[in-house]
């Protein structure tokens, strides 16, 4: 157990639809990372958050966005849902990404498994 | 960007070493390097991380040469819990969106 959950677990939906997933890391982490993983592309980093505010973005579509709340927990809405975004979501925390300019550890969540029909 | 090309697959036996291989030509002076674990279904956990010459934890060693456009992942004595996903990353902690996970190495694990 990383310390860092996911919720839901599992979401079916339908495309067009919106959803919210929602992560909340282990204690004392400041740094929220959102990823995508899909069968065909690997693991794909979208977005992250430090301390409440986005620090760095990566192949995240306009569809998409994300916040960090005040006690540090993070959601990741996905917006007009398409078949092509099914896929494993995971969230991952780290500490505190400045303290020595190494890639912090991150630790991972279980993941949401997204399933737009 | 710091791209990383690592074998798409490798099987192996129980009880064997494993190496595996990254390639990282274009890894900047402030790079380094972190290998992670995936089981299906799961989040990618992490086994270790270095910056040149040699890294050893209770899991893994790291090899990584002087030029340190490469990089070795050894496995010692592996049992059929050791099948999974393995990735190699290459940045720094300040410039996370350059972040790149690539498609990784599926160790397979035979008895």
């Amino acid at each position: 157990d990383s310390g860092v959950t996911q919720t839901p677990k599992h979401l079916i939906t339908a495309t067009g639809q919106r959803v919210t997933l929602r992560c909340s890391p282990r204690s004392g982490d400041l740094s929220v990372y959102w990823y995508q993983q899909s069968l065909d592309q690997g693991l794909q980093f979208l977005i992250q958050y430090y301390n409440g505010e986005e620090r760095a973005k990566g192949n995240i579509l306009e569809r998409f966005s994300a916040q960090q709340f005040p006690d540090l927990h993070s959601e990741l809405n996905l917006s007009s849902l398409e078949l092509g975004d099914s896929a494993l979501y995971f969230c991952a925390s780290s500490v505190d990404y400045r303290r020595t300019g190494s890639l912090e550890t991150q630790y991972f969540g279980p993941g949401t498994r997204l399933l737009v029909l | 960007l710091a791209k990383t090309t690592q074998p798409i697959s490798m099987d192996s036996y129980e009880g064997q070493e494993v190496n595996i291989t990254c390639s990282h030509n274009n890894i900047a002076t402030n790079d380094y390097i972190t290998w992670y674990q995936q089981f299906p279904s799961q989040g990618p956990r992490f086994i270790i991380q270095g910056y040149k010459t040699k890294v050893t934890n209770e899991v893994a060693s790291l090899f990584i040469p002087a030029d340190r456009k490469s990089s070795t992942l050894s496995l010692p004595r592996v049992s059929l819990s050791d099948t999974a996903v393995y990735y190699c990353l290459v940045g720094d902690g300040y410039n996370f969106n350059k972040f790149y996970f690539g498609s990784g190495t599926k160790l397979n694990v035979k008895p």
